[in-house]
């Protein structure tokens, strides 16, 4: 499956690094979504964008930083995370209204050291 | 907040046994979906239940949503080494919601 691809699919950084995780979508989609996954625990939403306007922020702390340039890519900024920050980062995108069935990436992997 | 426990955490089943894995939501839903994740890869999406007592069927795969739209079920007939994986709901609070809350997950492993 290539409609939804996430760049790196795996990345280790330093507390004091600076990194960005990149998300595209292929299928047409007007909304994208930032999710944590972490072992022993609920995929937790982070952010979604529709047509490229913030729609919810989840209380995520200010490291994490994303950016929507156009409906077809995504962004997520990570700055000064903490080794509790370890964990899958998925992307997903869905057609355009809420209730749409979600599309996910592949994820990458991060790992704070 | 809105919270979506499922149960059972894990569950080891013998091929051609039955699986079922519950999802209950603390506040009523508007719509429920269902993803499944195999083991390293992402979540892909199975099917959504917006109605009151709405069940549907995917061959050996059975969802229902409950009556007061608090709870779900996700039910495997005879299942298979294929099914292995972790099963997610995902509960949706208010119609044309963006924000799905997911569900601890069940993960199935199926014993040949």
């Amino acid at each position: 499956e290539t409609g939804v691809t996430q760049t790196p699919r795996h990345l280790v950084m330093g507390m004091t690094n600076k990194k960005s995780l990149k998300c595209e979508q292929h299928l047409g989609h007007n909304a994208m979504y930032w999710y944590k996954q972490s072992a022993k625990k609920p995929l937790e939403l982070m952010f979604v964008y529709s047509l490229e306007e913030r729609v919810e922020n989840n209380s995520v702390p200010s490291r994490f930083s994303p950016e929507c340039p156009n409906s077809s890519h995504l962004f997520l900024h990570l700055h000064t995370l903490q080794p509790e920050d370890s964990a899958l980062y998925l992307c997903a995108s869905s057609q355009g209204q809420g209730s749409d069935e979600q599309y996910f990436g592949p994820g990458t992997r991060l790992t704070v050291t | 907040g809105q919270q979506v426990m499922q149960i059972p955490q894990y569950q080891h089943v013998q091929e051609g046994e039955d699986f079922t894995t519950y999802c209950n939501s603390s506040t009523t839903l508007s719509n429920i979906q269902w993803y499944k994740q195999r083991p390293g890869g992402h979540p892909v999406f199975l099917i959504q239940l917006v109605k009151s007592g709405e069940v549907k069927k995917q061959k050996r795969l059975t969802f229902q949503f409950g009556e007061a739209k608090k709870n779900s079920s996700l039910h495997i007939t005879a299942t298979q080494t294929t099914d292995v994986g972790t099963y997610f709901c995902a509960g949706g609070a208010t119609s044309g919601t963006y924000k799905y809350i997911f569900g601890t997950g069940t993960r199935l492993k199926v014993l040949a």
